[in-house]
């Protein structure tokens, strides 16, 4: 079975710090993988997915990139963290042929 | 593009009394539909999915939802509530069509199970 580990859990840092958030899967090999945020009163936001190596897409524009340097391995980052910037980070993959995405723990962000 | 409708914020419910959690959504493409629960400051776990086929979905902890087409809607019910069902649910829908199989989630609907 799929297994996500996200690290850290929480996570706290300065206005201006840069920022490296990660994901690893396993249990699967080539999963389309996503990082989502989730800030109070808004649900999940899509950031960013992406379907193999070196492939990404942003969904929305902001101070935050991601990377897939690994096919298990996704990374959220930032250079320069802003107050909005908090919240609870979701990393998930599709679980293939079921059309459903499978989350992990999440990591809890604050930004002071 | 797709977007989800969750018309209640927040449902408190009696423990044993049946519930149902409203959900719209708005696509102009074929969608794939699921609930999602969050206990805090936890991830999301699927409770259910529909996909294809038979309207009515049964998905874990007794918890059922109906897909309905003409009225673009998806809601969660459960007969009989337990304390344990308190947590926040999420509809989502996800475009049948894009190869990214990208989710877009309702707000959330924050259950509280009251003993």
């Amino acid at each position: 079975s799929q297994t996500i580990h996200q690290w850290p859990a929480t996570l706290v840092q300065p206005v201006g710090s840069p920022l490296s958030l990660e994901c690893t899967v396993e249990g699967t090999s080539n999963p389309n993988l996503y990082w989502y945020r989730q800030a109070a009163g808004r649900g999940l936001q899509l950031l960013f997915y992406s379907v193999g190596i070196g492939q990404i897409s942003s969904e929305v524009p902001q101070n935050l990139s991601a990377s897939r340097p690994q096919d298990r391995q996704f990374i959220l980052s930032s250079k320069k963290l802003l107050l909005s910037d908090s919240g609870f980070y979701l990393c998930a993959l599709l679980a293939g042929g079921t059309y459903e995405q499978f989350f992990g723990p999440g990591t809890r962000l604050t930004v002071l | 593009a797709q977007s989800v409708t969750q018309l209640d914020s927040q449902v408190p419910v009696f423990e044993e009394a049946p519930v149902e959690l409203r959900c719209n959504y708005s696509s102009s493409v074929s969608v794939y539909l699921f609930w999602y629960v969050q206990y805090p400051n936890q991830g999301l776990q699927l409770l259910l999915k529909y996909l294809s086929g038979s309207t009515l979905v049964k998905g874990i902890n007794g918890f059922e939802a109906e897909f309905n087409k003409s009225q673009t809607s998806f809601h969660l019910r459960k007969p009989s509530v337990h304390i344990s069902d308190t947590a926040e649910y999420f509809c989502a829908v996800s475009d049948t069509e894009a190869g990214s199989y990208q989710l877009t989630f309702g707000k959330g609907t924050k259950l509280s199970v009251i003993p």
